[in-house]
């Protein structure tokens, strides 16, 4: 099972600001089976991307996603105060497992 | 629109029994992998497991944690997702949240709490 370690645990920025969110594979995901969900509080999680960077329908272009190997990452490039929210990645190869999740503060 | 409406959660002492039930709509249910995550209170996502379309034998994965002790089920004829959960523990408590798919979830339920206590 491949386990996923995301960091920081908690980021605070400010409006505007570039947030850079990391998730490491224990093992390559050569697939790059990886997906990135928001979750906003009292919500259930939303997804952003799959297959690394590939943008779900809505989402907008201010994430990105990116990363191969062992090594992704989710990347919003101006900060809005609605983007408060839980971020966790997910690897969905022959096993379906969660990174622990990055809270963004702003 | 895909819809996804969870329900059955409620209290219930460790070693009991509880059944969820996830209603869905706005997607072709019968040939739909359908899959179980759930969230406990304050922490992370959890994959709890998938069942497979009749097409695929219904096949079921379980997590580690709940095998032997959850069972999936579906009702193709009234768009329908059970999920029955026996021999109940503290460490069950969560929101459990029903999804449409099996690899990335695009479409969530808005989850249902399920609490486990004496």
């Amino acid at each position: 099972e491949i386990v996923l370690t995301q960091s920081p645990g908690t980021l605070s920025l400010s409006p505007g600001e570039r947030a850079t969110l990391s998730c490491r594979a224990s093992q390559s995901i050569n697939s790059n089976s990886l997906a990135w969900y928001q979750q906003k509080p009292g919500q259930a999680p939303r997804l952003l991307f799959y297959d690394t960077s590939i943008r779900a329908t809505g989402i907008p272009d201010r994430f990105s996603g990116s990363g191969s190997g062992t090594d992704f990452t989710l990347t919003i490039s101006r900060l809005e105060p609605e983007d408060l929210a839980v971020f966790y990645c997910q690897h969905y190869g022959n096993s379906i497992t969660f990174g622990g999740g990055t809270k963004v503060e702003i | 629109e895909v819809r996804l409406v969870e329900s059955g959660g409620g209290l219930v002492k460790p070693g009991g029994s509880l059944r969820l039930s996830c209603a869905a709509s706005g997607f072709t249910f019968s040939s739909a992998w359908m899959s179980w995550v759930r969230q406990a209170p304050g922490k992370g996502l959890e994959w709890v497991g998938l069942i497979k379309s009749k097409a695929y034998g219904e096949t079921k994965d379980y997590a580690a944690p709940v095998k032997g002790r959850f069972t999936f089920s579906r009702d193709d004829s009234k768009t329908t997702l059970y999920l029955q959960m026996d021999s109940l523990k503290t460490e069950d408590t969560a929101v459990y949240y029903c999804i449409h798919g099996s690899g990335w979830y695009d479409h969530w339920g808005q989850g249902t709490l399920v609490t486990v206590s004496s």
